[in-house]
């Protein structure tokens, strides 16, 4: 099946800092990546929507200018939490689809803890 | 530091019975439905997807019912196992684009 790889899965960093991370589809080609936030015990929000080539799609209340994507490829999007606050601490999730009517394929999720 | 969460819907059921996991959606135009399955520190997984113009879906151990006229999708594990401890939610899309996430229900298998 399709595989969608993250990297980090777990990233401590102090505050103010920036912190940087992947979203790989394995054995496909992503057309679209999308990324999910969730803080504990509740559901995935969903962030931004990000086709390759193309900029970014933020959901409402999302700030672009503090999470930055880029979707270089159609197999790596990467989401960056510029000076990164304690608040930004969640699950960071990404989800990689082939484009139309198609299933999502998650990643592990990677676990973002601000000092 | 970390938000404070809601506290889940928690449904527990005996191993071996069958389980029946609810979900109210918002969007009536909403025309295709996944479940996923979320273990503890890990991505969603995909259980099983239904479209609107279907009410019905079979997997294996797995149905998915849709009630388009009161905007309800429910999944109905059978033969509940150990393994299926986890948090499900319920994903809502309008041809597929951005997914629109319930809020998840905690399900317990108790041994």
């Amino acid at each position: 099946g399709a595989v969608v790889s993250q990297h980090p899965s777990w990233v401590i960093c102090k505050s103010g800092t920036s912190v940087k991370i992947e979203c790989r589809s394995l054995d496909f080609q992503a057309t679209t990546m999308f990324w999910y936030r969730q803080f504990p015990k509740q559901s995935l929000m969903l962030m931004a929507t990000s086709n390759e080539g193309s900029k970014a799609t933020y959901e409402q209340g999302v700030e672009k200018d503090k999470f930055l994507i880029n979707h270089a490829s159609l197999t790596l999007s990467t989401l960056t939490v510029t000076s990164a606050h304690p608040e930004d601490s969640s699950f960071y999730i990404c989800s990689a689809s082939e484009g139309g009517a198609g299933e999502q394929y998650f990643g592990p999720g990677t676990r973002l803890t601000v000092t | 530091g970390e938000s404070v969460g809601l506290h889940l819907p928690t449904l527990s059921v005996q191993e071996g019975d069958n389980s029946i996991i609810n979900c109210a959606y918002s969007n009536s135009a909403s025309d295709y439905f996944i479940w996923y399955k979320q273990e503890s520190g890990k991505g969603p997984q995909f259980i099983i997807d239904i479209r609107s113009n279907m009410d019905k879906r079979q997997g294996q151990r797995v149905t998915v019912l849709l009630n388009k006229t009161v905007k309800h999708l429910s999944l109905q594990i059978a033969a509940t196992q150990p393994g299926d401890s986890a948090v499900y939610f319920c994903a809502e899309s309008i041809y597929g684009q951005n997914f629109v996430f319930g809020p998840g229900t905690r399900l317990s298998v108790l041994p």
